[in-house]
Order: C-alpha cells, then sequence, then structure tokens
C-alpha cells in the first residue's frame, strides 16, 4: 500500500537512447510533481501537474516530456539521453490547500537512472 | 541559485548530543518546511511551519522561524544513530504558486 510508487527504481542506458519512468500515487491527490537530484544532492522542480493539467514547467530541455493520464499518474519520457542526465529523480504528490502551495509533499523511492 | 540554502553542509556529532541546521531563503513566503532524507531513499516530510508562526515543536524536533532575516533552524535533541540522514528545508512562496523549493541539505551523522 504504498503511497507513491515509481518504476523503476534503478536504470541503466546509453546515450541517445529513450526512456521512460513512471509514477503512481493512490493518497488521491490532485497535484503531482518530478524533481530531480543531481550529484551534490540538490534537488530541483522540473515539473508539476495539478488534475492532469500542466500547471509547473521549469527550464528542462524539451526531451523531457512529462504525461499525466490522470490524476494519480505522472510519467516522464525522456529522448535522447545525455550524460548530464544521470541523477535520482523522484515523483511526489501533495495536496494543494487553498492554492497556496502549502501542504506537505509525499515522496517516491526515486529512480535513479545512470547514462553510459 | 537554490531558494533555501541549509547551513552547515555536514554535521558530524555524538549519539545524545543536539543538532541544529540553519536554512536562510531569499523571498517571502508562506510556509516553509523541512524534510529528512534517508541514504537510497525519498524524502518524508518532518514538519511545516507557517510565516505568521516563530516556533514549531514536534517529538524531539524543535524549528523555529524568522521572518525578518529570512531563516529558520532545525534542532534535534538527543540525537540517535537513527537520526543519521539528510536534512532539507523547502520553501512556498506567496507568489510562487504550487512550488515548493528546496536547499542542498545538512548531511547529519550521528556516531553511536
Amino acid at each position: 500500500d504504498t503511497a507513491v510508487s515509481q518504476t523503476p527504481k534503478y536504470l541503466v542506458t546509453q546515450m541517445g537512447n529513450d526512456k521512460s519512468i513512471k509514477c503512481e500515487q493512490n493518497l488521491g491527490h490532485d497535484t503531482m510533481y518530478w524533481y530531480k537530484q543531481d550529484s551534490k544532492k540538490f534537488l530541483k522542480i522540473m515539473f508539476s501537474y495539478n488534475n492532469k493539467e500542466l500547471i509547473i514547467n521549469e527550464t528542462v530541455p524539451n526531451r523531457f516530456s512529462p504525461k499525466s493520464p490522470d490524476k494519480a499518474h505522472l510519467n516522464l519520457h525522456i529522448n535522447s539521453l545525455e550524460l548530464g542526465d544521470s541523477a535520482v529523480y523522484f515523483c511526489a504528490s501533495r495536496q494543494e490547500v487553498l492554492g497556496k502551495g502549502t501542504g506537505e509533499l509525499f515522496f517516491g523511492e526515486g529512480s535513479r537512472l545512470t547514462v553510459l | 541559485s537554490q531558494q533555501g540554502e541549509e547551513d552547515p553542509q555536514a554535521l558530524s556529532i555524538q549519539e545524545g548530543e543536539n543538532a541544529t541546521m540553519n536554512c536562510s531563503y531569499k523571498t517571502s513566503i508562506n510556509n516553509l518546511q523541512w524534510y529528512r532524507q534517508n541514504s537510497g531513499r525519498g524524502l518524508v516530510h518532518l514538519i511545516l511551519i507557517r510565516s505568521n508562526e516563530r516556533e514549531k515543536h514536534s517529538g524531539r524536533l524543535r524549528v523555529t522561524l524568522d521572518t525578518s532575516k529570512k531563516s529558520s533552524s532545525l534542532l534535534i535533541t538527543a540525537s540517535r544513530a537513527a537520526d543519521t540522514a539528510s536534512y532539507f528545508c523547502a520553501t512556498g512562496g506567496v507568489a510562487a504558486g504550487n512550488k515548493l523549493t528546496f536547499g542542498g541539505g545538512t548531511r547529519v551523522l550521528v556516531k553511536p
């Protein structure tokens, strides 16, 4: 009964390949996020969806494309992978409170992507 | 640059001692949150303090917020080896919509 689950946990691939990471939450939250954590542990927001609508799109290359088929799922597809894409990608969700950005985030366990 | 920046970057203490870490931020916020990350795991929410609050407690955790200095501190009292983790502050801004911005974290090592 994991709250936020993402797959795969580990992903090793060659440069130039295309890969996807899937995320599902069973908390009934209306907002989901993708964060990227680099080797120095800095955590940067990439995307946010609210009820399947994209509401945050940070300066992320076009090779990254999120997709939210429903409010419980947010997938991340990455085209033409580059060495610099190696990182841990975290999915998170929360229930927005009055649209003011309050409420705690619930994180998945992360997907470690290694590009060779 | 990060909205929230933690200080120190790393902290090593003996079990039983207190651990204090600080977070500074740049823009107005409506709340500040602290998270914990064990090695190889996802982040777990610890505590949220709103901009109109100055101090909050949860078990062995004590968080303060000084909006005039744009800073917060997290105190872990009577630390245990199991407290070894990275601790992150995250800020939610008034104009940030629903975005939480994280700092780089403080790595805490509690030696038994």
